[in-house]
């Protein structure tokens, strides 16, 4: 099955102490990307890549850190998480190139983030 | 900072009406405009995506664009209760970022 997973589901953490959210996807797809979506403020991007070794930032990038080491994998790393990063996380990929119809997002099912 | 604004709602409708979900976008080199469904506590799925000028139907959903307004809309024709769900407006440019809007909460009463 074609999809995109994300691990935890759900995490409670402290302040200070580092975390990763992992991001696999399976539809050999080259664009990935990773959203924040908090109430009232709909989804922000924090980082994609576009391809292997290529990334960059979104709109929310602060406080956070990625990578692409392989096409199928795009880990967020928070290296000391704050109450601020509070939120549901979204990854999502897309082939990425090509006509219209391959910049559509398939998403991971979420993962709840609380930091006390 | 380009914007996709979006109605908060929630936009009630009843059983069988047509629902009508507008979205502006302030980033004039946009190509691509989506429309994704999301259930609360769930992830958001694509319904349709549009990007000519025009209208475009895929069973009881039609997705218009007007670039020259810089407007999108979704009507959803014979709305069920199964379409209430919050409806994200995402606008994609020649870049590789795509914003999305706040979401319009829509509730169909049966």
């Amino acid at each position: 099955e074609a999809q995109v997973t994300q691990n935890p589901r759900y995490l409670i953490t402290v302040t200070g102490k580092k975390l990763t959210v992992t991001c696999s996807q399976n539809m050999n797809h080259e664009y990935m990307s990773w959203y924040r979506q908090d109430p009232g403020l709909g989804l922000r991007q924090i980082y994609y890549s576009m391809n292997v070794e290529v990334t960059d930032k979104g709109d929310v990038p602060e406080g956070y850190k990625v990578s692409r080491k392989e096409k199928r994998n795009f880990p967020l790393i928070l290296e000391s998480p704050s109450p601020n990063q509070t939120s549901l996380y979204f990854c999502a990929s897309s082939f990425g190139t090509g006509g219209s119809g391959a910049n559509v997002l398939t998403f991971g099912a979420g993962s709840r983030l609380t930091v006390l | 900072q380009k914007e996709v604004e979006q109605n908060s709602g929630p936009l009630s409708v009843p059983e069988g009406a047509i629902a009508s979900l507008n979205c502006t976008y302030s980033d004039r080199g946009s190509q691509s405009f989506f429309w994704y469904r999301q259930y609360s506590g769930k992830s958001p799925e694509l319904i349709m995506f549009i990007y000519s000028n025009g209208d475009k139907e895929d069973g009881r959903f039609t997705a218009q664009l007007n670039k020259a307004s810089q407007y999108v809309s979704l009507l959803i024709r014979d709305s069920q209760p199964s379409d209430s769900a919050t409806y994200l407006c995402a606008a994609r440019a020649g870049g590789f970022k795509t914003i999305f809007g706040a979401g319009t909460r829509l509730f169909v009463k049966a």
